[in-house]
């Protein structure tokens, strides 16, 4: 089994739609967990930290779930600009430090 | 403005030779690593540093090698053991003892021929 698994779409969406991507991670052990997102041919860049009372910022809103282990994405109001690959990572509790990362799931939204 | 340098952002060799990416910091973080990316695919570890010289294995850490003789520095050399060199390099440091939010470089795209 995968240690971090995310559905890699793409999920193709209308400007304006409200969209949602799922993460489910292996090690409940698990302290730290991000979003990251991935434009093609660019490095990874951080988009936001999940806390565990969830958190928000502007259109984008993250959730965890530590019961059944998944992490969530939502993005209301979609743009274009929010085409992309959304990477999320799993980190343990101190040791080593190695994050692990997801496949991405492919955004595309279209005019 | 403090952030992660990768040089150079295209490269291209021929087959068998070595090469060395750079990857220079000046976030005065701990840790660094190194991942590839190969098309549609996930990244995965190569090497990692948590302080100056030392250095660990990642997940598919032959055909490569590093060094850390400085806070800021952590070069990787693709060998010619490197059996499919081709691929994006990313480099990344994060602050120990945090939340381990990790910060990427812009990558270096190698081509092997």
């Amino acid at each position: 089994r995968k240690e971090v698994e995310q559905d890699p779409g793409p999920f193709n969406v209308p400007e304006g739609a409200t969209v949602a991507f799922n993460c489910t991670y292996s090690n409940s052990a698990s302290q730290s967990f991000f979003w990251y997102r991935q434009d093609c041919r660019k490095e990874p860049k951080l988009l936001m930290s999940v806390y565990s009372s969830g958190n928000e910022d502007g259109r984008f809103t993250a959730q965890l779930n530590r019961a059944s282990q998944y992490i969530s994405l939502l993005i209301r109001d979609s743009k274009l600009s929010d085409s992309a690959t959304y990477l999320c990572v799993v980190s343990p509790s101190g040791g080593s430090y190695i994050p692990t990362f997801g496949r991405g799931t492919s955004l595309i939204v279209h005019p | 403005d403090g952030g992660i340098t990768q040089s150079p952002k295209y490269l291209f060799r021929k087959e068998g030779q070595n090469v060395t990416l750079s990857c220079e910091q000046n976030l005065n973080h701990d840790a660094m690593y190194w991942y590839r990316q190969d098309p549609g695919q996930g990244l995965r570890l190569i090497y990692y540093s948590q302080i100056v010289n030392d250095f660990q294995k990642g997940d598919i850490a032959e055909g490569y090698s590093v060094s850390r003789e400085k806070k800021e520095s952590f070069p990787l050399t693709v060998t010619s053991a490197q059996k499919n060199p081709t691929a994006f390099y990313l480099c990344a440091s994060t602050v120990t003892g945090g939340r381990n939010e990790q910060y990427f470089g812009p990558g270096t795209r190698l081509t092997v021929t």
